[in-house]
């Protein structure tokens, strides 16, 4: 029973330009979301979140998106860069359960 | 650097053996976990422990066996693995109180079953 889904296993942008990551999911439970950045060899580390009772939060070149209606989150990164170059992962929670939901990743590729 | 580590970083071992991965946190948290991550499926939550206390076991067959021996340190004792338990393994832990829930992860651990 996948909650979480990152139906883009891939995506390829150009340097300075948006790359737009999308994620869903079908449990309405979920109430906080996170994005996570992986390198190869390393283990995931936390990017940004957001909590539902926003629908935007910005860190830098990073936002993201919720729509509750949708079920939908969205992390952009503008301008992109080569280091963004990794897999990007989705995850979910909810009530401050430690039962964490994870998508299966998409691959980022920023070419120069 | 995370603050997590993991050892060994890669295991090979056959179906017979018995070894342990451990996981060991700098960051003061509470609560840790144990992740297995198979080849393009997402992160599957394993284990869970608050406060040294197991309060998650999502199905986990009985041949991965935790222990947690205090809030900085977790382990993952393996036995008569099967092929199909070779994944990547992470660890991670967090701080469950206040209003942020991120995990931090280690790098992992590379665990070859032959």
């Amino acid at each position: 029973d996948q909650q979480v889904k990152q139906n883009s296993p891939s995506l390829s942008v150009q340097e300075g330009r948006i790359s737009i990551l999308n994620c869903d999911y079908t449990n309405s439970m979920f109430d906080y979301f996170l994005w996570y950045k992986k390198y190869p060899a390393e283990g995931p580390t936390f990017l940004i979140s957001i909590s539902s009772i926003k629908d935007k939060n910005e860190d830098g070149r990073f936002t993201v998106f919720l729509n509750k209606s949708a079920k939908h989150l969205s992390l952009h990164i503008v301008p992109s860069q080569p280091g963004d170059s990794a897999v990007y992962f989705c995850a979910a929670s909810a009530n401050n359960n430690n039962d964490m939901r994870f998508g299966a990743g998409t691959r980022l590729t920023v070419k120069p | 650097e995370t603050g997590v580590t993991q050892t060994p970083r890669h295991l090979v071992m056959g179906m017979t053996n018995k070894k342990s991965l451990k996981c060991e946190q700098h960051l003061g948290h509470n609560a840790m976990y144990w992740y297995k991550q198979s080849a393009k499926k997402p992160l599957e939550l394993m284990f869970v422990y608050n406060f040294k206390e197991q309060t998650e076991n999502n199905s986990v067959p009985s041949r991965f066996s935790p222990e947690c021996p205090n809030s900085s340190h977790l382990f993952l004792h393996l036995h008569t693995l099967q092929p199909e338990d070779s994944a990547l393994y992470l660890c991670a832990s967090s701080q469950t109180s206040g209003t942020s829930y991120e995990q931090y992860f280690g790098p992992g651990t590379r665990l070859t079953v032959t």
